[in-house]
């Protein structure tokens, strides 16, 4: 069974400063998928940023980009020039390229933005 | 984009009532729907997983007599809680699938609090 791991529960980044929210995971497939989910009060789930296994290159989404480790099974979350609304529950997801394509979820760690 | 509504986005009932929540997918067609549960402060709990037209397939430990998920159309899945009890609490969300883009959509979520 595929497992998500986030060690951190909790993270401060000064603004404008930048953060790395780490996450590991365990499978035995090959073909997967891996995403970085944001959660503010409001507890909408945001799509951060997504990384497709068989992509060697690291995926970027403005300020924000993954260090995706295969071989480590490691995809960790970098959030460059912090700003307050990035302050939020951030979630680690697996999922697998097969049917039924289930989400596993991390514990999540809580991002916190100092002014 | 794509859009997941749920409907009501909080809904508070007598203990022994029975809930229903909406699950309805704007703008595309999701042949496959996820429900969640999540606890204050914990992360996202896959409850089950329903396509449209077929019986839900629940996870290890989910009582499917107690959580009936209906997947009726590709626009519509619901969940009932029967014989709501307050341990039932909790934030319910879904998520629907949309298989042109392989891509997740989550809805807003419903607090569910039971008296």
């Amino acid at each position: 069974a595929q497992t998500v791991t986030q060690s951190q529960p909790e993270m401060s980044v000064q603004e404008a400063e930048t953060v790395t929210l780490s996450c590991t995971y365990d499978t035995s497939e090959s073909d997967y998928y891996l995403f970085w989910y944001k959660q503010p009060p409001s507890r909408q789930m945001i799509l951060v940023i997504r990384q497709e296994a068989y992509k060697q290159q690291n995926a970027t989404e403005n300020r924000f980009s993954v260090n995706f480790q295969k071989a480590a099974k490691s995809f960790s979350l970098k959030i460059s020039d912090s700003q307050l609304g990035d302050a939020a529950m951030y979630f680690c997801a697996y999922r697998s390229a097969l049917y039924p394509y289930k989400y596993i979820f991390g514990t999540g760690t809580r991002l916190k933005v100092l002014a | 984009g794509a859009v997941v509504s749920q409907h009501p986005s909080w809904v508070i009932c007598k203990s022994g009532t029975s809930v229903k929540i909406e699950c309805r997918s704007l703008d595309f067609q999701a042949t496959t729907m996820f429900w969640y549960r999540q606890f204050p402060k914990q992360s996202l709990m896959l409850m089950a997983t329903s396509n449209e037209g077929s019986k839900a397939t629940y996870e290890q430990g989910v009582e499917k007599d107690k959580f009936l998920i209906n997947h009726a159309s590709l626009t519509l899945s619901t969940l009932t809680v029967t014989s709501a009890h307050p341990e039932d609490s909790s934030f319910y969300i879904c998520s629907g699938r949309d298989r042109g883009t392989d891509t997740q959509y989550f809805g807003p979520g419903t607090r569910l609090t039971v008296l």
